[in-house]
């Protein structure tokens, strides 16, 4: 069964420091790779995604993704967070396989606390 | 296009008491699912629909059934609320055609909050 794991439950950054979350995956295929945000009380947004090709994804609000396939890892990077990033990061990994199971399984998040 | 919308926002059930979570998108989605999100758990799939009279069982299903009659809704019904289905509730929904990462991204409603007493 495919899991993913955050290691970082609580991250603490300054503002206009660089920011890396980390996000490992275990699934058997080629995995469609997700990161959300969420905010206080607040639904999931969309930041980026990869399925294949260059393994370095670009976001939106400045954030970008690196694929290393060797390590499992999908992690978040910015290089300069603002305050308004404080937020909840959800990494997913998506499962299709076309007829057999099917939906998005998350990490418990990393929550995500800018120090002025 | 409202996107994903979901009702009601809130709601507090005594428990064994029933209710119905509605879901509706407008994108002509094939696909569309239900998530439940606790406190340092992240979300968890509950039930899922590949498409209009479709239903399956994702991770939780346990205390709780889906009807997809209509394209556009996804219903998520508890029959009997139990304290332990206090939670946020999340569904979304994705295209299911197009070009790869297009038709595999999920879109995610605002939420509805459960208080179950």
């Amino acid at each position: 069964a495919q899991s993913v794991t955050q290691p970082d439950i609580h991250i603490t950054v300054s503002e206009g420091a660089s920011l890396e979350l980390r996000c490992n995956y275990s699934y058997g295929a080629t995995p469609y790779l997700f990161w959300y945000v969420q905010s206080p009380g607040q639904g999931l947004q969309l930041l980026l995604k990869y399925f294949s090709g260059d393994t370095l994804v670009q976001g939106i609000k400045g954030f970008e993704a690196e694929f290393k396939r060797s390590q499992s890892s999908f992690n978040l990077r910015k290089p300069s967070v603002h305050w308004s990033d404080a937020a909840e990061y959800f990494c997913a990994v998506g499962f299709y396989s076309g007829g057999g199971a099917d939906g998005l399984t998350f990490g418990k998040g990393t929550h995500l606390i800018i120090q002025p | 296009n409202a996107g994903v919308t979901q009702t009601p926002k809130f709601r507090v059930l005594k428990t064994g008491q029933s209710m119905t979570l509605l879901c509706a998108q407008d994108m002509n989605h094939e696909y569309m699912y239900w998530y439940r999100q606790d406190p340092g758990m992240g979300l968890r799939l509950i039930h899922y629909s590949v498409g209009e009279g479709t239903t399956a069982k994702g991770e939780v299903p346990d205390g709780y059934n889906v009807s997809r009659l209509k394209k556009q809704n996804f219903l998520l019904g508890l029959e009997s609320a139990a304290p332990s289905q206090t939670s946020v509730y999340f569904c979304a929904s994705r295209p299911g055609q197009g070009e790869n990462l297009k038709k595999e991204t999920q879109y995610f409603g605002p939420g509805t909050r459960l208080l179950v007493l």
